[in-house]
């Protein structure tokens, strides 16, 4: 089946510009994370969308940075007015979700964000 | 809160060795899970494999095996007669199952890996 789906693939934009990358996680998976990555470095977490409960956001990095999840499917993360820090891969992965039991993660390819 | 250390930046090995991947751990729930994720040249990140808190039980599965010792909070990965498609970063993850925060991923550092042929 489909895997988890991300747009776009690269994205080039100018500082001070906001930015919407979006995923479209496997069917069925209820819960979904984003994740962010720069170069040579670890995934840092940023949020996590499980069901219908509110959003664990102990990961973002600023209040430039926000994501909605929209009919529990397609998760949009929005970053406002970008800085060139915030160049890096931005990963979503989504899993079953089975409250507690471990699902493991399944990623998509990546939104490599560039900002000039 | 959740941490996972994975203190190898990088290991270089030639083709044929075997190489161990460390993991440490942290956290004060009782009930957790902890997985390994490969990330090759490519880029995508693949599962490997999964191990919940209360099976300590060594598993292998072809060239892989994982030993989770909860004495040591550690949970490390080796892989045998290395070869060169092994070559990737390397992930060690934890989720706990406490009820704020389940399926809450964190990963490690990583350890990027490569075997020269």
């Amino acid at each position: 089946g489909a895997g988890v789906s991300q747009s776009p693939s690269n994205k080039v934009t100018e500082k001070g510009k906001d930015v919407e990358l979006r995923c479209d996680p496997i069917s069925g998976h209820t819960a979904l994370y984003w994740y962010r990555q720069s170069l040579g470095q670890g995934l840092e977490f940023l949020i996590y969308f499980q069901g219908n409960s509110a959003p664990d956001k102990s990961g973002l990095p600023s209040d430039r940075f926000s994501a909605e999840r929209t009919g529990g499917s397609v998760s949009t993360l929005t970053i406002q007015r970008t800085q060139q820090e915030d160049s890096a891969v931005y990963l979503c992965a989504s899993s079953l979700g089975l409250g507690g039991f471990g699902s493991p993660l399944h990623f998509g390819n990546g939104t490599r964000l560039t900002v000039t | 809160a959740q941490k996972v250390t994975q203190a190898q930046t990088e290991i270089s090995v030639v083709e044929k060795e075997d190489v161990t991947l460390d993991c440490v751990y942290e956290t004060r729930d009782t009930t957790y899970y902890l997985f390994w994720y490969k990330q090759p040249p490519s880029g995508e990140l693949v599962f490997l494999i999964r191990r919940n808190s209360f099976d300590e039980q060594n598993e292998i599965s072809g060239r892989y095996s994982w030993n989770f010792q909860k004495s040591t909070s550690s949970f490390n990965f080796t892989i045998t007669a290395s070869q060169v498609v092994d070559s990737a970063v390397y992930f060690c993850a934890l989720s706990e199952a406490l009820k704020t925060s389940y399926d809450k991923v964190i990963f490690g550092p990583g350890t990027s890996l490569s075997v020269i042929p």
